[in-house]
């Protein structure tokens, strides 16, 4: 299996400007989390899906930020308007339920997003 | 509530000698805990888990942690460091929610390892 993949890996864009990360999680798997990796606020997770329905967008920052999930293979996070605050490093992740407890999580290698 | 407390943000040792990245945990129900690894520009890597087996868990690479329930710590432990363990380690404990589980991070312990 490739495990997760997200792209792009690097992005930069101006600020005011739309962005639109990408993920496949691995298939089978049916949760789909995506995280923020901050020097400030270190890694925080922002929103994930199971079987494709958000299920809790509790981190999600604010309005500006938009998470979809429109089929098993496939998630975007997208920021419109971008602002230089949101420059971070996004990952997505994903896990398969039925293992109980304590699932291990697998990570994708992020996205790092400059908001210039 | 949950959380985990990582007790050094910075640890530098020699390669060879022994390693310690310490976290501490509060939690309202039995944890399940977690270190994952991050090298340079990479995701994040599972190390070792723990849920609620034996309390000595063995990871990948050497690595293996203890859950202490009565000092609510579970720390990072390997005999012997190598050039290549040099990266971010994150202690991580669980929510589960009945489905899947939420995972909540520490700040990371970064490690450095010189010759």
């Amino acid at each position: 299996d490739a495990g997760v993949i997200q792209s792009p890996r690097h992005e930069v864009t101006e600020m005011g400007q739309e962005v639109t990360l990408r993920c496949k999680p691995i298939s089978g798997h049916d949760y789909l989390f995506w995280y923020r990796q901050t020097m400030m606020r270190g890694l925080e997770l922002l929103i994930y899906f199971n079987n494709n329905v958000p299920i809790d967008d509790s981190g999600m920052p604010e309005d500006r930020f938009s998470a979809k999930m429109p089929n098993a293979s496939f998630s975007t996070l997208k920021i419109q308007p971008s602002e230089p605050r949101d420059s971070a490093v996004y990952f997505c992740a994903s896990t398969i339920t039925g293992r109980g407890r304590g699932d291990e999580q697998f990570f994708g290698p992020g996205t790092r997003l400059t908001v210039l | 509530a949950q959380s985990v407390t990582q007790l050094d943000s910075h640890v530098s040792v020699s390669e060879g000698t022994p390693v310690l990245l310490r976290c501490n945990y509060s939690s309202s129900y039995s944890p399940s805990l977690f270190w994952y690894v991050q090298h340079p520009n990479k995701g994040l890597q599972l190390l070792l888990k723990y849920t609620s087996a034996a309390t000595l868990v063995k990871g990948i690479n050497g690595f293996e942690a203890e859950f202490k329930k009565s000092e609510t710590s579970f720390h990072l432990t390997k005999p012997s460091a190598h050039m290549s363990d040099a990266a971010e380690y994150f202690c991580v404990v669980s929510l589960n929610t009945g489905t899947a589980s939420k995972l909540t991070f520490g700040t990371g312990t970064r490690l450095q390892v010189t010759l």
